[in-house]
């Protein structure tokens, strides 16, 4: 079963803060993802990453910066957390071949204060 | 126009009955339609896919697409209280290497006893 964990089940942060959230997948998956859900508005793609090193932006990826140095490890990173980035964030992977389905973590219930 | 719409529901069936539920899809290049299940406070679970147009079964879940109308639909038979949930219909959109997905902002299903 394909493994895709992230660090924190919840978070509170202040506003202004650097905050990191970090996601480990088991399954040496090409792919890895960082979505936001809230309510109403769904699923929300903020950036992906197709290989170590290469990122793309999704829908939303103003105030968001991601890293991927190991293959297994895709870390979202918010420079200045601010309310409106209270969300949950749900990380994902999947392996190569391009219409494959999306395995998710447990997501990270952030709130910014 | 949003890329994946859904109704938002809730759509109550009583228990035993055939639950459908709806997506359409705005970008007539889509390839890939998923199928996940999100329970209340859980992150999305995979319950099928489907490439082609027609049905495709798997226990008590069929999902059916038809491009031509920009339509993939699930159907539930024999529905039981545990499916009770919010039923995300995702498009996989774009190019490149990575199955980026597009959701729609999900159905939640209420099945009474």
């Amino acid at each position: 079963d394909v493994k895709v964990t992230q660090s924190s089940r919840y978070l509170v942060k202040r506003t202004g803060e650097k905050v990191f959230l970090e996601c480990v997948q088991d399954m040496d998956h090409e792919n890895m993802f960082w979505y936001r859900q809230d309510p109403g508005l769904g699923l929300r793609l903020i950036y992906f990453s197709y290989d170590v090193k290469m990122k793309e932006k999704g829908d939303i990826p103003e105030g968001y910066s991601v890293s991927r140095e190991k293959k297994e490890r895709f870390s979202l990173i918010l420079e200045s957390a601010s309310t409106n980035q209270t969300s949950m964030y749900l990380c994902a992977s999947s392996p190569g071949p391009r219409n494959s389905p999306l395995h998710f973590g447990n997501g990270t219930r952030l709130t910014v204060t | 126009q949003k890329e994946v719409e859904q109704n938002s529901g809730p759509l109550s069936v009583p228990e035993g009955a055939i639950a459908s539920l709806n997506c359409t899809y705005s970008d007539r290049g889509s390839q890939s339609f998923f199928w996940y299940r999100q329970y209340s406070g859980k992150s999305p679970e995979l319950i099928m896919f489907i490439y082609s147009n027609g049905d495709k079964e798997d226990g008590r879940f069929t999902a059916q697409l038809n491009k031509a109308s920009q339509y993939v639909s699930l159907l539930i038979r024999d529905s039981q209280p545990s499916d009770s949930a919010t039923y995300l219909c995702a498009v996989s959109t774009g190019s490149g290497t990575a199955s980026k997905l597009t959701f729609g902002t999900g159905t939640r299903l209420q099945v009474t006893l």
